[in-house]
């Protein structure tokens, strides 16, 4: 079974300019997260869809951030204009049901803003 | 806000200790606690734990749940190096079973 791929693996941009992540989660697992990971800090959810429904955005910073999942399978998050504190990795995962299901994570995104 | 609170943050020990770790959580409508091992970027599944007192084993690894006290271990016998890594706790709740992290816990083990 294929597991979740994102892409970029890395990527280093200059503050002010924009960039955006790609997850295409596990076959026919409904639910996909978002999570940003700070150096030294655990995973902080920014997104969570159910099919393409956003069901929990509530730490997502909407000023520069925004997050699409079109037909209920890939999802791209995008940030723009970056911020020198947006350097991370991003993490995506996805679950089957989204209730009392393992999630499977990514091998993530991490982001460098210059 | 739900919260998930690990300790200790950072425990250096010995190949063929003991180890335990903690996790506490306040979480609305709880519906289960995941253990996961990250030891680049992809946080790897260990257990999951949803009934009080019912312990998980793999191997060396252990971890049970105490609901009423709102709490879990996860034991690690035998620590060999390869055991290094960011333990992570996540508890799942709330309606759309929102997954919550803890910041993990650093487990360095020497030769």
């Amino acid at each position: 079974e294929a597991g979740v791929a994102q892409s970029p693996r890395y990527k280093i941009i200059e503050k002010r300019q924009s960039v955006a992540f790609w997850c295409n989660p596990i076959s026919g697992h409904a639910t996909l997260y978002w999570y940003q990971q700070i150096l030294g800090q655990g995973p902080k959810l920014l997104i969570q869809f159910q099919n393409n429904g956003v069901v929990d955005d509530s730490q997502l910073p909407k000023d520069r951030f925004s997050a699409e999942r079109l037909k209920g399978v890939d999802s791209t998050l995008k940030i723009q204009p970056a911020k020198l504190e947006d350097s991370a990795v991003y993490l995506c995962a996805s679950s089957f049901t989204g209730g009392n299901t393992e999630a499977f994570f990514g091998q993530g995104t991490r982001l460098t803003v210059v | 806000e739900d919260k998930v609170v690990q300790s200790p943050l950072s425990l250096v020990v010995h190949e063929g200790d003991t180890v335990t770790l903690n996790c506490s959580y306040e979480v609305t409508n709880f519906r289960s606690l995941l253990w996961y091992k990250q030891e680049k970027k992809a946080p790897t599944f260990l257990f999951m734990l949803t009934s009080s007192g019912i312990e998980k084993k793999s191997g060396r690894l252990s971890s049970i749940l105490d609901k009423k006290e709102l709490f879990s271990i996860l034991n690690i016998t035998a620590t060999q190096t390869g055991d290094s890594a960011v333990y992570l706790c996540a508890v799942g709740g709330g309606s759309n079973y929102k997954l919550t992290f803890g910041k993990g816990t650093l487990l360095t083990v020497n030769p």
